[in-house]
């Protein structure tokens, strides 16, 4: 099961862009990168999913290199309302897809 | 959109009750999966369900137990209530099973307090 590793914590100001990477070095050939995002007391929510180079939806931006053992998500000009923890998945285990959280990434964004 | 109906926002039981968690959702998926969340620790998988009557344990299923009687229905109980158990529970659905590019639907969780 490829394991993933995200910052704990982030800040940014309304208006910057925010990048979070998270590193998957052991990502198998037939995994995709997934997304989430979770506002305070609320289930976390699908924002995006890639497989290589780059996806973009009306959220965010999914980068993700060559070698796909890391994928950055961007989040144009950001809001008071971006502020989330943040969830990378990606990963098979043994064949079957167990969807698997780690901490995330606590994004605070501040006016 | 798909709904994940989860049957309580907020539980208080006592230590030893038996409870019963209830997710139910509208779209038909195949895969339903039970998380608890707690402060600092992220998403926990305790019991995943990828068909009817057919159950799979996480990475924390002691203490927890689980019922698949019909497709739209994954029940999460809790055999003798600790507080240990104290917690927010969190259902989620996903269509198939697609080698990793399923998306999840959650629902709004229940926070479970054990006194």
């Amino acid at each position: 099961l490829a394991k993933t590793t995200q910052p704990i914590s982030m800040d940014s100001y309304e208006g910057q862009e925010v990048n979070i990477t998270c590193s998957h070095n052991n990502i198998a050939t037939n995994d995709y990168i997934t997304w989430y995002q979770q506002f305070p007391s609320q289930g976390p929510r699908f924002i995006i999913q890639g497989y290589k180079t780059k996806v973009t939806n009306e959220v965010a931006s999914l980068f993700i290199p060559a070698d796909r053992k890391s994928s950055t998500l961007s989040l144009p000009r950001v809001s008071l309302s971006d502020t989330a923890v943040y969830y990378c998945l990606v990963g098979e285990k043994g064949g079957s897809y167990i969807p698997t959280f780690g901490r995330g990434t606590s994004l605070i964004v501040h006016p | 959109d798909v709904k994940v109906t989860q049957s309580s926002r907020y539980l208080v039981k006592r230590t030893g009750e038996k409870v019963f968690l209830e997710c139910v959702q509208d779209m038909d998926h195949e895969n339903m999966f039970w998380y608890r969340q707690d402060p600092g620790l992220g998403l926990r998988l305790i019991y995943f369900s990828y068909d009817v009557k057919m159950k799979e344990k996480g990475d924390i299923p002691e203490g927890y137990s689980v019922s698949r009687e019909k497709k739209e229905r994954f029940s999460l109980i809790l055999e003798s209530a600790s507080t240990n158990q104290t917690s927010m529970y969190l259902c989620a659905s996903s269509l198939t099973r697609t080698g990793g590019r399923e998306k999840l639907f959650f629902g709004s969780g229940t926070q479970l307090s054990v006194l």
